[in-house]
């Protein structure tokens, strides 16, 4: 079966600085790696996805992620954070005929 | 291209009572996923559905069950309502099992 571990619960980030929230999974083959951000008392949304190829994807709202095989590694980061990247994030990995798995979460807090 | 609809978007009901949740995926998708999500025990899957039939099944009891129907819409129910199904019902489609999941706005359900 397949498994994410997200290790930070809590990351508070200046204004203005980088910002990078860890991943790591247990799955076999190469699985489909996910970021999703959720706003408080909102659904998910994705921000990137990784399939296969590039190792570095791009996705909405400047965030950046880096499949790193080696390391069973999907790492999100973004360069320059604002206050409404304040939420939280979460990792998933899926795979052909098996449904997605989340980490826990991540909760971001940009202070000023 | 419509998003996830999930109705209603808020309920209050009383202990004991039984209830039923509603979401309509995107058009073309064939896969719908349930998430249970509570401050303590984060996201939690209930169960996924495609094409009809229930691929995948998490560990909640009996009274909680889904079905889905021809169209790809999805209503699940809850029976016998307790206090701890207080929380936030988020529904997800995607075009397979697997594969990137879109989600609705979720439904906040009060069990009073």
């Amino acid at each position: 079966a397949q498994s994410v571990t997200q290790p930070d619960i809590h990351i508070t980030v200046s204004e203005g600085a980088s910002l990078e929230l860890r991943c790591n999974y247990s799955y076999g083959a190469t699985p489909y790696l996910f970021w999703y951000v959720q706003s408080p008392g909102q659904g998910l949304q994705l921000l990137l996805k990784y399939f296969s190829g590039d190792t570095l994807v791009q996705g909405i709202k400047g965030f950046e992620a880096e499949f790193k095989r080696s390391q069973s590694s999907f790492n999100l980061r973004k360069p320059s954070v604002h206050w409404s990247d304040a939420a939280e994030y979460f990792c998933a990995v899926g795979s052909n005929d098996y449904k997605l798995s989340f980490g826990a979460g991540t909760t971001v807090t940009v202070r000023a | 291209k419509a998003g996830v609809t999930q109705t209603p978007r808020y309920l209050i009901k009383t202990r004991g009572q039984q209830v039923t949740l509603s979401c309509s995926p995107i058009s073309g998708h064939r896969s719908v996923s349930w998430y249970q999500q509570t401050p303590g025990q984060g996201l939690q899957f209930l169960f996924e559905y495609f094409s009809e039939t229930q691929r995948n099944k998490g560990n909640f009891p009996g009274r909680f069950s889904g079905r889905q129907f021809s169209n790809s819409r999805s209503e699940m129910n809850v029976s016998t309502l307790e206090l701890g199904d207080s929380a936030l019902y988020l529904c997800a489609s995607s075009v397979r099992v697997g594969t990137e999941a879109f989600f609705g706005q979720g439904t906040r359900l009060t069990v009073v």
